[in-house]
């Protein structure tokens, strides 16, 4: 059972806006910057955003990332087919002294 | 540019222990601040954070795992070696590496990757 709560899948249609939740605790999201990533089917996770609302060079200002408290999102607006992928938010937490993940999101564009 | 690939058994039976070598590109650790982690992601499953190692050798472990899994680096070779005691069919997995940046809990190089499969 993953420490970061994710919901496990969300769908939506192409050119509308989504929201991926993240929630933790004070330990970790409370604390620590998160950061978000992308993987697609068969292929490593990606940067997305770092430091809670930070975009990578290369990564379009589509996606965007906030956090309030102990939760965080990740907003991805325009949504394209291209865009379906699996979603993942990662922070430190003190208690346990190492990194932790959320469960995941599959997102669908349809 | 850096880049980071990940070698190491693709099959190994039960109560054996798995070495993975991590093999890194364009960037030093013994740069301060600078860190390398391994993450696992069983199949159809989520990343699960395993293991991190700083360029000043200090060590960090998912305590699950954490009397199982030994990280350990060798700045000549540009390698990060991990170790895991004891392999059972739940440790099945995809082992990635991943780059750690100074000042920030965040990976943004990963490995490719490699398949880790448990069974007799």
């Amino acid at each position: 059972q993953s420490m970061l709560t994710q919901p496990p899948s969300l769908s939506t249609a192409p050119g509308q806006k989504v929201t991926i939740s993240c929630s933790g605790s004070s330990s970790n999201i409370g604390t620590y910057y998160v950061s978000w990533y992308q993987q697609f089917p068969g292929t490593a996770p990606k940067l997305l955003i770092y430091e809670n609302n930070k975009r990578p060079s290369g990564i379009p200002d589509r996606f965007s990332g906030s956090k309030s408290g102990t939760s965080a999102t990740l907003g991805i607006t325009g949504l394209q087919t291209g865009d379906e992928a699996d979603y993942y938010c990662g922070t430190w937490d003190r208690s346990l002294s190492a990194g932790v993940f959320g469960g995941g999101t599959k997102l669908t564009v349809l | 540019q850096i880049t980071l690939k990940e070698s190491g058994p693709m099959l190994v039976k039960p109560t054996q222990t798995l070495t993975l070598t991590c093999t890194f590109s364009g960037f030093s650790l013994t740069t301060t601040g600078v860190g390398v982690g391994w993450v696992r992601q069983p199949p159809g499953k989520a990343l699960e954070w395993l293991a991190l190692i700083y360029w000043n050798d200090e060590k960090r472990y998912s305590p699950s795992l954490e009397s199982r899994i030994t990280i350990t680096k060798d700045t000549s070779k540009n390698q990060v070696v991990l170790t895991m005691t004891n392999m059972d069919p739940v440790d099945a997995a995809t082992y990635f590496c991943a780059h750690r940046p100074p000042g920030n809990y965040v990976f943004d190089f990963w490995g490719q990757g490699t398949l880790v499969t448990v069974s007799s």
